[in-house]
């Protein structure tokens, strides 16, 4: 099984909808979470963090429920910009500090 | 500010061959990593390092070797390039204090590798 799983897609939405992804992980040390976006061919960038409580930026939404372990990412009103694949990440800290480990994301494709 | 650089940013290797792909970072970060990605497989950690003049082996090291000379640089070598090894590098750097459980990374443009 994968330390962190996603549906690898793609999701082809309209412009203006709004899309949700999830994403499980299997270690129940995982401290912090985070959803990061690559777009075609470049490097992954931080999208953002992921809190117990859930946390909000502008049209995204992330959600996290440690009990299910389960990680979500809403979109609202989708834009073309928005097309890229969306990466679920976990860290663990461990005696060699901060490493992340990266699901195999999620690609997300906005249409006219 | 530069943030992380790599070089090269495209290579074709002969299988057998040696290379040297170079990782820069100018945001006086502690940790740098070394990551590949493939295909259905996602990023897979190579190589990383805490600190200057330390490495340690991450997922999947086999065929790798690594040097942390300077805080800034962080080298990842291929010895014998085999057409396993064809892939997209990516270099990481973070800004780790003990108890901040949230930095996420930053990443370089990739590199991308066709051994052949």
């Amino acid at each position: 099984r994968k330390e962190v799983e996603q549906d690898p897609g793609p999701f082809n939405v309209p412009e203006g909808a709004t899309v949700a992804f999830n994403c499980t992980y299997s270690n129940s040390a995982s401290q912090s979470f985070f959803w990061y976006r690559q777009d075609c061919r470049k490097e992954p960038k931080l999208l953002m963090s992921v809190y117990s409580s859930g946390n909000e930026d502008g049209r995204f939404t992330a959600q996290l429920n440690r009990a299910s372990q389960y990680i979500s990412l809403l979109i609202r009103d989708s834009k073309l910009s928005d097309s890229a694949t969306y990466l679920c990440v976990v860290r663990i800290l461990t005696g060699g500090g901060n490493k992340l480990t990266f699901g195999t994301g999620t690609q997300l494709k906005v249409e006219l | 500010n530069a943030g992380v650089t790599q070089t090269p940013k495209f290579r074709v290797l002969k299988t057998g061959q040696s290379m040297t792909l170079l990782c820069a970072q100018d945001m006086n970060h502690e940790y740098m990593y070394w990551y590949r990605q493939d295909p259905g497989m996602g990023l897979r950690l190579i190589h990383y390092s805490v600190g200057e003049g330390t490495t340690a082996k991450g997922e999947v090291p086999d065929g790798y070797n690594v040097s942390r000379l300077k805080k800034q640089n962080f080298l990842l070598g291929l010895e014998s390039a085999a057409p396993s090894q064809t892939s997209v590098y990516f270099c990481a750097s973070s800004y780790e204090k003990t108890g901040r459980a949230n930095y996420g990374y930053t990443f370089g443009s990739g590199t991308r590798l066709t051994v052949v």
